[in-house]
């Protein structure tokens, strides 16, 4: 039974452009959350998916950033006319139901603005 | 005042020797992570916990409900050990919302 997969581990991208980021939870998994780790910062919550739903985006920047969990295929955060200070680590969880159920992360992808 | 504050914020021990990370938070919670992050990696959960002390190697997570309070413990330490762990509480909202506290950097020296 594969992990949380994120891919890329690693987006370069330059300013202006659009970075998406992929998220294939646990086989099973219907709960999936996004957060950002920001250079020499903690980790925060930015979105929290259901299959077709967003629960709670009150994480999300309000402009640029969307993300999505469709029916099929893996979760999208997506990141229009990106900026330097979207440089950082975006983090990826998922979990089989939400009260009491462990959490399980990716290994992050890494995105670079330059 | 952050919802989970963690201590020491750095830490850096001798291999051997015996190490605790505190957390403490101020919300209501359902569980509490116990999460080891290494440089530029991945983030893997150790425990979860919703009540007493779980063990796992030489690791031991211990949590106190009542004063909103966990501790995780490592014995006999590694400079292997060495990686930021970050203490992270399920509030009990309509759902689970995670709020990871700050981290703990360990550096554990040979």
């Amino acid at each position: 039974n594969a992990g949380v997969m994120q891919n890329p581990r690693h987006l370069v991208r330059r300013r202006g452009q659009e970075a998406r980021l992929r998220c294939s939870p646990m086989k099973g998994h219907s709960h999936v959350y996004w957060y950002r780790q920001l250079p020499e910062e903690g980790l925060k919550f930015m979105v929290y998916l259901q299959k077709e739903n967003i629960i709670d985006e009150s994480g999300m920047p309000k402009e640029r950033f969307s993300a999505e969990f469709p029916k099929e295929g893996p979760s999208i955060l997506r990141i229009q006319q990106v900026v330097r200070g979207d440089s950082a680590a975006y983090f990826c969880a998922s979990s089989p139901w939400t009260e009491g159920s462990p959490l399980h992360f990716g290994n992050g992808t890494r995105l670079t603005v330059t | 005042k952050n919802e989970v504050e963690q201590s020491p914020q750095n830490l850096t021990a001798q291999e051997g020797e015996f190490i605790t990370i505190n957390c403490s938070y101020s919300v209501g919670i359902s569980a509490l992570h116990w999460l080891q992050q290494h440089p530029g990696g991945g983030i893997v959960s150790l425990f979860m916990l919703s009540s007493g002390k779980k063990k796992h190697g030489r690791l031991i997570a211990t949590i106190n409900i009542q004063e909103k309070h966990s501790s995780l413990h490592i014995t006999a330490s590694h400079p292997r050990d060495s990686a930021v762990y970050i203490c992270a509480v399920r509030t009990k909202t309509s759902y689970d919302k995670v709020i990871f506290g700050p981290g703990t950097s360990l550096s554990v020296i040979p």
